[in-house]
């Protein structure tokens, strides 16, 4: 079925420490995997995306990793900053969905200062 | 606007009542997206529009939910007859054809329903 879970739902970390937020996934067939960030009071806001073909992929101070055997997907954030204080989601595309999104439910990430 | 607007950003309603919410998507973008986020829990599905295609209405919960867009671009979500458990965050995000993997977010309408 169309399912996509997170391991953890609250994430605590001092500031300057790298955070790692986990992901599962159900369908094997998806295309594409994306993570949203959002902020208290905002719509969710495009981090990072990796396609399906993809093991790694890396962006300004954040890494998607892809693990395709065992549908886990993580994104690593690097020296976290108060201003990464957020809720997190992944979210699945596939064109078996047709043309949406399938997301995850979300993890808080709390740095403490 | 650079970026994906909705109105209001705030709804207070009453039970029974009927709400419309309003989402102007980022221009050139065809494809326009409902999801409803109830508190602390994830993005859910209602309807996507593409061009002068047959709407996806296939997340919509109930017939009391339903969108139009008009003219392929402002689109309204209407609720009738509102219920307590209709109360949530409605999104609206918008993306070039195809390209439902980068879409991009309004700031949502939070409805309460009373």
């Amino acid at each position: 079925g169309e399912s996509v879970g997170l391991h953890l739902p609250t994430l605590s970390v001092q500031e300057g420490d790298n955070s790692i937020i986990n992901c599962a996934y159900s369908n094997s067939a998806s295309d594409y995997f994306i993570w949203y960030k959002q902020e208290s009071g905002k719509g969710p806001q495009f981090i990072i995306d990796i396609r399906s073909n993809m093991d790694k992929r890396q962006g300004q101070r954040v890494t998607v990793l892809l693990n395709k055997t065992v549908k886990h997907l993580s994104l690593q954030i690097a020296a976290t900053q108060p201003g990464d204080s957020a809720v997190y989601f992944c979210a699945e595309y596939s064109m078996e969905y047709g043309n949406k999104l399938v997301f995850g439910a979300g993890t808080i990430l709390r740095v403490k200062s | 606007g650079a970026g994906v607007s909705q109105s209001p950003s705030n709804k207070v309603t009453e039970k029974g009542k009927d709400v419309e919410l309003r989402c102007d998507p980022i221009s050139g973008h065809t494809a326009l997206y409902w999801y409803r986020q109830s508190l602390g829990q994830g993005l859910e599905f209602l309807i996507y529009f593409q061009g002068n295609s047959a709407p996806d209405k296939s997340g919509l919960p109930s017939d009391r939910f339903s969108a139009e867009r008009t003219g392929g671009s402002v689109s309204t979500l209407t609720i009738q007859r509102t219920q307590q458990e209709d109360s949530a965050v409605y999104l609206c995000a918008s993306s070039l054809e195809g390209q439902a993997f980068f879409q991009y977010f309004g700031p949502g309408t939070r409805l309460l329903v009373l």
